[in-house]
């Protein structure tokens, strides 16, 4: 079993859609979560941070983490042609730096005008 | 502006002639990295580097060789490069061990025929 697995994709919504991503890991040590965003022929960025059980929200991105399941989701509301992106999580354990960080293989989401 | 960059952006190239990619960041960051992108699999890293002098293999290292000599560059070297590393090459800085948020450059494709 891999330690992170992303839901594969591709997703395409329409506008206005919500979306919700989701990663499930097995390492019960990650503590720290993130969500990259990648636009086509760019480097990954980092979308939200989080390393708490419960939801984080920033505009219309809420990052909702699940410990107990070991399951994370990121929600897109309103979600806008802007957001087709591939998005990663990406997450890893307190010991260690970012050689320890962990990524999912991505989903593509395209939002249709 | 702060910033990752990556040479070059694009390159193809024919199997076991040397090359190599460079890196730069204007940050002050202490951890840089490498990473390799193909469909399916994911980001996987392939080197990183904690400070000057001081680098380690990732979970791919089979065919690379990296260096850091000054704080700032961080070049990716293919000795003899092969058509199984073709692939997308993201190179990435972390302010310093305690930080995890990874600013990455734009990305080069290389094709090795």
């Amino acid at each position: 079993q891999k330690e992170v697995e992303q839901d594969p994709g591709p997703l395409s919504v329409p506008e206005g859609a919500i979306v919700s991503l989701n990663c499930t890991y097995s390492n019960s040590a990650f503590q720290y979560f993130m969500w990259y965003r990648q636009y086509s022929r760019k480097g990954p960025e980092l979308l939200m941070y989080t390393y708490s059980s419960g939801n984080k929200e920033d505009g219309r991105f809420t990052a909702q983490v699940d410990k107990s399941s070991k399951y994370i989701s990121l929600f897109i509301r309103d979600s806008q042609p802007s957001d087709s992106a591939t998005y990663l999580c990406a997450m890893k354990a307190p010991q260690g730096g970012s050689e320890k960080l962990v990524f999912g293989k991505g989903m593509k989401l395209t939002v249709n005008p | 502006e702060a910033q990752v960059t990556q040479n070059p952006r694009y390159l193809i190239t024919v199997t076991g002639k040397k090359l190599t990619v460079t890196c730069s960041q204007n940050m002050n960051h202490e951890y840089m990295s490498w990473y390799r992108q193909d469909p399916g699999l994911g980001l996987r890293q392939i080197y990183y580097s904690m400070n000057v002098e001081v680098t380690d293999k990732g979970d791919v290292p089979e065919g690379y060789k990296v260096s850091r000599k000054e704080k700032r560059n961080f070049p990716l070297i293919l000795e003899s490069p092969s058509p199984n590393q073709t692939s997308l090459y993201f190179c990435a800085s972390t302010p310093s061990q305690t930080t995890d948020t990874q600013y990455f450059g734009p990305g080069t494709r290389l094709t090795v025929l």
